[in-house]
């Protein structure tokens, strides 16, 4: 099926550090979402952009909508051992809102060194 | 406030049999879209309900199937199941049918085929 290029594919990094992972396609977008998974549980949403350009934060993380609308980058700031987990980043692609159709990246996994 | 709930979590099964899992979402919400994923993947769409009628539907055969009841509970179904069907099948919830405002996945149901 058709996803996104998510890159990194795994991270493993010292507390404190930052971090920086993106998706790209060769499709417009008109939503991207980055979600984070840890073992046994579903996505848990992260950060919604609905607009190109947008640059959003929710605490430590960060997250822009590009302007080519083809691509979105999250940055986490002073990572902690609880930052752990497959961080998703996900699109709806621009005409097929009414299908709630959500595309998925392969993921990042996040390691975290105390 | 309950989440969206998936029963059951987990569930092993045999090639050919059939499997039905089921998904309530998050009060208030009306659309329901169903995703698999495999391990060390992303999530990839099956299907969204919304007011009870298919809204979209991904790239899987005709073997899977979903309805959305009344109290906008959904069901998925599996025919014929094959060793490649083992996956954690998620459910996910929004507010309305158009566009993905409010997504929220529930913990979802791993499937074994053996």
């Amino acid at each position: 099926g058709q996803q996104l290029n998510q890159s990194p594919q795994s991270m493993f990094i010292q507390e404190g550090e930052d971090v920086s992972m993106n998706c790209t396609s060769s499709s417009i977008f008109n939503t991207w979402l980055w979600y984070k998974q840890e073992p046994g549980e579903g996505p848990v949403l992260l950060i919604a952009l609905y607009k190109a350009g947008e640059l959003t934060s929710n605490g430590r993380l960060t997250a822009q909508f590009g302007i080519t609308r083809k691509d979105s980058f999250l940055n986490i700031s002073a990572s902690i051992p609880s930052d752990v987990g497959i961080y998703f980043c996900a699109g709806q692609l621009d005409g097929s809102s009414n299908t709630g159709k959500l595309i998925f990246g392969q993921g990042t996994t996040l390691q975290v060194k105390p | 406030d309950a989440g969206v709930t998936q029963s059951p979590t987990h569930l092993i099964k045999t090639r050919g049999q059939h499997v039905t899992l089921r998904c309530s979402p998050i009060s208030g919400h009306k659309s329901v879209s169903w995703y698999q994923q495999v391990l060390g993947q992303g999530p990839q769409f099956i299907f969204q309900y919304y007011e009870k009628e298919e809204r979209g539907r991904g790239n899987f055969p005709d073997r899977f199937s979903a309805r959305q009841f009344p109290n906008y509970s959904s069901e998925l179904n599996v025919n014929a199941l094959l060793l490649g069907d083992s996956a954690l099948y998620l459910c996910a919830s929004s507010l309305a049918g158009q566009g993905t405002y409010g997504y929220t996945f529930g913990s979802g149901t791993r499937l074994t085929v053996v």
